[in-house]
């Protein structure tokens, strides 16, 4: 089936920039998510990019999206230890848009 | 909007016991999903219902699973009998236009089958 792919862990220091990397495989791929779940929470959805976009940009946030290598990222600016969260990718396809495909979360540790 | 609500939060049955999960979806979201999550799975799709049909149900593990939505602002995931082999957390999320911008999650149900 097709795949979406993230690294599990990445750990940087407070106010530094944080970068969260996720490949997927299907090319029909039209919507793509990042999400944030914290201890004991669901998921919160963060932002999303449409693929005929190549960045968004919302506060500390920017998320880009090379369509032609099938490589989205998230980018914090200034992280902070509440940003310290498992983070999750997600795609939806044009011909399924209603079913979300999840990459396994990269878990983002914010040092002091 | 106090957003998607389930209960319980937590459950902690024994194998063999019915265990019935409930989810109020936000008001006026069309769609509703089912969520397990794992460490070894991660987050599969169980189950999803538009304007309270099940639309796609091939994510649900064996028939010990059902899921219903007997109006727009309740549904309930039910296993009987459960298993160890169940022991997630279960999530529910509803949406407006399916999946176009994304989901609200509940803050889920961990259940425990001993």
């Amino acid at each position: 089936g097709e795949d979406v792919e993230q690294s599990l862990f990445l750990s940087v220091r407070e106010g530094d920039s944080s970068v969260i990397n996720c490949t997927y495989t299907d090319s029909s791929s039209t919507y793509l998510y990042w999400y944030k779940q914290e201890p004991g929470a669901g998921l919160q959805l963060l932002t999303y990019i449409f693929s005929n976009m190549d960045m968004k940009q919302d506060q500390r946030l920017t998320v880009l999206l090379n369509k032609k290598d099938k490589h989205l990222s998230l980018r914090i600016a200034d992280t902070q230890t509440g940003d310290s969260a498992i983070y999750f990718c997600a795609e939806s396809t044009s011909y399924n848009n209603n079913d979300m495909r999840f990459g396994a979360g990269t878990r983002l540790t914010v040092k002091p | 909007d106090a957003g998607v609500i389930q209960s319980p939060r937590h459950e902690v049955t024994e194998m063999g016991q019915e265990v019935t999960l409930r989810c109020k979806p936000i008001s006026g979201h069309d769609y509703l999903f089912w969520y397990r999550q794992t460490m070894m799975r991660g987050l599969e799709l169980l189950i999803y219902f538009n304007n309270n049909v099940p639309i796609d149900d091939s994510g649900m593990p064996e028939d010990r699973f059902s899921a219903k939505m007997p109006n727009a602002s309740f549904s309930t995931l039910k296993i009987q009998p459960s298993e160890p082999r169940d022991s997630a957390v279960y999530f529910c999320a509803s949406s407006l236009s399916g999946a176009r911008e994304g989901y609200t999650f509940g803050s889920g149900t961990r259940l425990t089958v001993v």
